[in-house]
Formats: C-alpha cells, structure tokens, sequence
C-alpha cells in the first residue's frame, strides 16, 4: 500500500521569504512519480510540479522547485520568492506504476504568506 | 486551454437519494478519474476508468458507487442512495495517456462539486 505523509499540517512565511514543505512517501515500487499541486480557498486543484522515480535530477517549475531524496523517500517542496497569492494548500501526491495510475494523496499543509 | 469541467458546481440532495455527477474530461485524455474530499481532509482516490472499464478502485468505491462514460465526452458518478457522510468535494480528473516509466503524466482536476447530503 502506498503511504504519503505530510507532517506540517500549517506554516507560515514572510512573504519575499523561501518556505520548504515536507512530503515522505512509503513504496514497494521502484517506478513512480511524485506531484505537488496547490488548492486555493476557491477549491480546485492546480498541478504544480512533478518528479520521477527515475530522475536524477531535481524537478524545477519557475519558483518550485523538489527536493528529491529517493533513499530517504522524502519529496519536499521548495518554493522561493513566496507571494501573497501563494497562500493555500499544499498536497503532495505519489502515483505508482500500476494500469489506473490513480494519486495517493498526503493530508496536505495550509500554507500561509504574511506580508 | 482545455480543461476539466464538472456539473454541477454544488448539489445538495436528501439522505438515500440518486445523486449524478457529471464530468466533462479533455477530450484526448484516455484516463479518468473519481476522487473525493470530505472537508478539512486528503483527497481520496474513488475509481480509475480506461478502455470503458473501471480500471482500479478504492474500499470507498463499494456497490452505491457506479461509474459510467455514456457517449464521447461525458464521464459520470453515481451515487445510488446517498448518506450523510458521502457529504464531500468530488473531484474528476483525467491523463491524456498511462504514466510511463518513473509514473509520468499528471492528472488535470475539474474544478469539483460540492455535494451534500442533508
């Protein structure tokens, strides 16, 4: 069974400030991908950055940005530069190599931006 | 740009009746999907469909929960006799095509219905 944890349930940031949020991730598998997508208040879901099993690189999307350590299983995300539209929730989410590649979905961290 | 649309935006239904809830995914995408979020909580995957079939489902997706793609566009969920805790944000999201090797291919969401079971 695939396990995802997000153990910050809030953060804050000041805003102009980089903020980390942390995602471990439990798997059997050896291929898989790990996303993060945010959630306004407004509700919907806006994909934001995505990393391979397989990458040796870190994933990098403008200000986001990975932080892949596959043998610590964590996929924390960066975000530099943070803005006051950056507040809202943070899920990070596993999907494992199997026909459905349907998400697993940690329980997320509310991020919040002070000016 | 295309996107996912979901009607309706909010549904408000009495305990033990149908409820249906409609998707419209991008039309190349080849993957669809249920998931749904009780308030305050994780997104939860319900069901995968490809091929027009279920492909995977989760212990929440149990006999009141059916799935169906009627013609080219519409990707439906159905609710047989709702209960108060299927009170929820459901989520449609669809993959133009299967992840390859590392799970590639995100998943692009709707922007979900409200339904709530008085």
């Amino acid at each position: 069974a695939q396990k995802i944890t997000q153990t910050q349930p809030g953060m804050f940031v000041q805003e102009k400030e980089a903020v980390t949020l942390d995602c471990t991730y439990d798997t059997s598998d050896q291929s898989y991908g790990l996303f993060w997508y945010k959630q306004p208040s407004s509700g919907e879901m806006i994909f934001l950055i995505y990393q391979g099993s397989y990458d040796e690189q870190n994933a990098t999307e403008g200000r986001y940005s990975l932080n892949f350590q596959k043998a610590r299983k964590s996929a924390n995300l960066v975000i530099s530069a943070s803005q006051l539209g950056d507040s809202a929730m943070y899920f990070c989410a596993m999907s494992p190599p199997n026909t459905g590649n349907q998400f697993y979905f940690g329980t997320g961290t509310s991020l919040t931006v002070i000016p | 740009e295309p996107e996912v649309t979901q009607t309706p935006s909010h549904q408000v239904t009495q305990m033990g009746q149908e409820v249906i809830l409609r998707c419209v995914p991008i039309s190349n995408h080849l993957y669809f999907y249920w998931y749904r979020q009780i308030l305050g909580q994780k997104v939860e995957f319900l069901v995968s469909f490809y091929n027009n079939e279920i492909s995977e489902k989760s212990e929440i997706f149990d006999d009141q929960f059916s799935v169906e793609r009627p013609d080219g566009s519409n990707f439906t969920l159905k609710i047989r006799s709702t209960k108060l805790e299927d009170s929820a944000m459901y989520f449609c999201a669809s993959r133009r095509e299967r992840g390859g090797l590392g799970g590639h291919n995100e998943q692009f969401f709707g922007p979900g219905t409200r339904l709530t079971v008085l």
